[in-house]
């Protein structure tokens, strides 16, 4: 099974910082791959897909890079309702996994 | 509007046997495949099964092979788990997923059910 590791696995931001989460294959995964929004008691929501397409309806502050091993997030003007938790999915191979998620807390 | 609503979820011991269902509206179902994730308490999420749009290609997790079997009925517009030998370790939120198709990812996810393992 591919490995994703996601870094860090905390953070503290203000409202207006620039926010970068970094997620890591065990091999390489072209870029399939996924990233999704989850609040506490709610389901998770699809950002961004194939590494760096922004799903119907995200904000645009939202962008996914990366390809290959090495992927990242980046949320460009934290909001209030940014604050959740982020998770990295790797759709290369079955089973598909998901980091261990990137709680993002306000400073 | 396009949902997934889950249901079938509660407290059963362990061995017990438990079946889950999630009713899709506002799409059409039998064009997706579909998929089980689940997540145990403060855990992250797990991928359980999955199943194709006709439902002639299934996958499981390592972790549920043998006791837990995926299904669907396209006329009703339903997925369904069947979960036996339930384990402690069974325990966390099922949601019901679809694949948005290639490039695959989840796209709608229902609201949960949970599933508790206790004696």
């Amino acid at each position: 099974d591919i490995q994703m590791t996601q870094s860090p696995s905390s953070l503290s931001a203000s409202v207006g910082d620039r926010v970068t989460i970094t997620c890591r294959a065990s091999q390489s995964i072209s870029s399939y791959l996924n990233w999704y929004q989850q609040k506490p008691g709610k389901a998770p929501k699809l950002l961004i897909y194939a590494a760096s397409s922004l799903q119907s309806g995200v904000p645009s502050r939202f962008s996914g890079s990366g390809s290959g091993t090495d992927f990242t997030l980046t949320i460009s003007s934290l909001q209030p309702e940014d604050f959740a938790t982020y998770y990295c999915q790797q759709s290369y191979s079955t089973p598909c996994t998901f980091g261990q998620g990137t709680r993002l807390e306000i400073k | 509007q396009v949902q997934l609503v889950e249901s079938g979820g509660g407290l059963v011991k362990p061995g017990g046997s438990l079946r889950l269902s999630c009713a899709a509206s506002g799409f059409t179902f039998s064009d997706y495949y579909m998929s089980w994730i689940r997540q145990a308490p403060g855990k992250g999420l797990e991928w359980v099964s999955y199943i194709s749009s006709s439902g002639s290609t299934i996958y499981y997790a390592d972790s549920v092979k043998g006791r837990f079997t995926i299904s669907r009925d396209n006329a009703k517009n339903s997925l369904y788990l069947q979960m036996n030998s339930l384990r402690a370790e069974d325990t966390a939120v099922y949601y019901c997923a679809r694949d948005r198709g290639f490039p695959s990812a989840f796209d709608i996810w229902g609201q949960g059910t949970m599933v508790t393992v206790s004696s």
